[in-house]
């Protein structure tokens, strides 16, 4: 089993660009999350999906879209993005029993 | 709300020295607390967790005792080694069941860089 996976692990983008951040689990989740990481602030959640088809924001969740698009896939779209997105993005997948969560190894955003 | 607090960072450290992360929270009811390492250039790993008042967690070393009277869940080895150098956060879960809206969100602390030198 892959875990938790991200692509791409490094993008640099220009103010106002759009991009999506990708996240697969084979773990059979039925929970997904995307956190953002900033120095000093541990992770921040920005959106959560609670099974397929169903998303919510987190406590950041402006100048960001996400979509489930099948229980295994849950995305996260930049569309016009600014230098305060730069960050580290981490995807996880929450086990459905233990309720842990399982992180994938994140995506490092650079927003010039 | 709920809030984790974590002790200032970074640590430096000895091999062998003894290392505490002190790490406080907020929360109504009782959460589940945990502790997560991050080596670098690589996601977060559950390290250790414990689900009610009392109960210690431990894996590879690390210990953690879940003490409400002061609501805290402090880190403890009593002896590094290099590769225990990574980032570490502390984080709690909200009570959760079946009919609650929770969803198992995570609230972290802010992380402690931990360095240790041979």
């Amino acid at each position: 089993n892959a875990g938790v996976t991200q692509t791409p692990k490094f993008q640099v983008l220009k103010t106002g660009q759009s991009m999506t951040l990708q996240c697969a689990q084979d773990m059979n989740h039925n929970s997904m999350y995307w956190y953002r990481q900033d120095p000093g602030m541990g992770l921040r959640l920005i959106y959560y999906s609670a099974s397929e088809g169903t998303t919510d924001k987190g406590e950041v969740p402006n100048g960001y879209n996400v979509s489930r698009l099948n229980k295994r896939e849950f995305s996260l779209r930049l569309e016009s993005a600014a230098p305060s997105q730069t960050s580290v993005y981490f995807c996880a997948g929450r086990d459905r029993d233990s309720y842990e969560q399982y992180f994938g190894p994140g995506t490092r955003l650079t927003v010039t | 709300g709920n809030s984790v607090t974590q002790m200032e960072g970074p640590v430096t450290l000895s091999e062998e020295a003894f290392l505490t992360i002190n790490c406080t929270y907020t929360a109504t009811g009782y959460p589940s607390l945990f502790w997560y390492v991050q080596y670098p250039g690589e996601g977060l790993q559950l390290l250790l967790k414990a689900t009610k008042a009392d109960d210690k967690g431990s894996n590879k070393g690390f210990e953690a005792t879940y003490r409400k009277e002061t609501t805290s869940f402090h880190l403890e080895k009593g002896s590094v080694q290099v590769s225990d150098s990574a980032v570490y956060f502390c984080a709690l879960r909200p009570y959760f069941n079946a009919g609650g809206t929770s969803y198992g969100k995570l609230t972290f602390g802010q992380g402690t860089i931990l360095t240790v030198h041979p």
